[in-house]
Parts: structure tokens; C-alpha cells; sequence
């Protein structure tokens, strides 16, 4: 069965980095897009960035463009989540989740049960 | 602000049909999805493309797209459908946006 297992967060200080990594099994992880989306605490869902399946594309959303960079090992079965610069507003419980089949109606099938990001000083 | 606009709840007597609506201007031209979450959980896929279920949802789940609407609708409501719903589509620039989500309450 698909399964996705984000790791990495933990508690950081303003304007440092964090590394987010999500490991995906039982499917064809090369073959799939990516998404990153959080949530934070007792807000809605934010889309933060996507990957295509061979790395040939990459958005942000605007919150995080600059700040953050998402990225993926093919030969690991894992996308990360590369976050500098680390803000208050950007706590957050981090999903990633993988993209269904239709790449012009975009839907996300399968989702990880989250990372925990907390920004403190 | 989102591109994508949710009524922020909705409450259902029990058995009960609800419609769950997201009205944003790419809904023109994209389908929705749509997501539940329930608290302390990950958000799960109920209603993709032009109204497709993913296995293992009921159907009384049910999508609906008309203009800049979309909709979700739940026939029979049950307990269990007590959540939080969100839909999810492409803003103006292309990028992925979810609405601000409708909480559902069941009565």
C-alpha cells in the first residue's frame, strides 16, 4: 500500500533551516509528482511547492518562493523540503503528498501524516 | 487570501443531505477536488475530476461543477462525516490553491 512518512521537523529559531524529507513506498516513486502542503495550527491547508515526477519542473507558492526548495531522490524514494530563513508564520504541520493521475485537474491521492515544524526563539 | 471561497460551516441533521460549495474563477476552467480532515488527522481524497471517488469512500459522496461552483454533496449524512472539507484547485497563475475549508457539523 502507498505509504508516505515525512520527517525532519523539530523546533527552530527565526531565520534559521530546516530540512524536511518525506519517504515514499509501495508504488513507483519515480513515476509520480510530488506536493508539499502544512497546515498551521488550527488554520486551513497551504499548498507550498511541487515537483514533477523527473525533477523537470518546480512552483512555489508565493509565501515561500526564495525561501524554500524542494527537491527528490529517485534513487532513495524521497522528496525534501529545504526550508531557510525560518519565520513565526511558517509553524506548521508539513504533508507531503503525492499527485493523482490527471495532470491538468490536480488532485492529491495519497498524503503523509505529517512533520511538525515549530519556529521559536 | 484564497482564490477559492468556502462557506466556513455548514451544520446537518443526521441522514440528512449537505451541500458543501467552493466558488473561485478557475473553476472555469479546472475541476476541484475535494478533502476531508478530521481532527488530529491527514486530509483524505473524497471527490476528484468531474466526480470521481477514490476507492473506500461511500457513495454518498458526490461532486458537482457549474461555472465558477463546485460542490460537494453528501446524501444521508452520517456521524462519521462530521469533518472539516476542502477543496482544492488552480489559481490564476497555475499554482495549486485550497479553499479555506467548511466545517460540517452533524446534528
Amino acid at each position: 500500500q502507498v505509504q508516505l512518512v515525512e520527517s525532519g521537523g523539530g523546533v527552530v529559531r527565526p531565520g534559521r533551516s530546516l530540512r524536511l524529507s518525506c519517504a515514499a513506498s509501495g508504488f513507483t516513486f519515480s513515476g509520480y509528482t510530488m506536493h508539499w502542503v502544512r497546515q498551521a495550527p488550527g488554520k486551513g491547508l497551504e499548498w507550498l511547492a511541487v515537483i514533477a515526477y523527473d525533477g523537470s519542473y518546480i512552483f512555489y507558492a508565493d509565501s515561500v518562493k526564495g525561501r524554500f526548495t524542494i527537491s527528490r531522490d529517485n534513487s532513495k524514494n524521497t522528496v525534501y523540503l529545504q526550508m531557510s530563513n525560518l519565520r513565526g508564520e511558517d509553524a506548521a504541520l508539513y504533508y507531503c503528498a503525492r499527485r493523482g493521475s490527471d495532470a491538468y485537474n490536480p488532485y492529491f491521492d495519497h498524503w503523509g501524516q505529517g512533520t511538525l515544524v515549530t519556529v521559536s526563539s | 487570501s484564497s482564490e477559492l471561497t468556502q462557506d466556513p460551516a455548514v451544520s446537518v441533521a443526521l441522514g440528512q443531505t449537505v451541500r458543501i460549495t467552493c466558488q473561485g474563477d478557475s473553476l472555469r476552467v479546472y475541476y476541484a477536488s475535494w478533502y476531508q480532515q478530521k481532527p488530529g488527522q491527514a486530509p483524505i481524497l473524497v471527490i476528484y475530476g468531474q466526480n470521481h471517488r477514490p476507492s473506500g469512500i461511500p457513495d454518498r459522496f458526490s461532486g458537482s461543477n457549474s461555472g465558477t461552483t463546485a460542490s460537494l454533496t453528501i446524501a444521508g449524512t452520517q456521524a462519521e462525516d462530521e469533518a472539516d472539507y476542502y477543496c482544492n484547485s488552480r489559481d490564476s497563475s497555475g499554482n495549486h490553491v485550497f479553499g479555506a475549508g467548511t466545517k460540517v457539523t452533524v446534528l
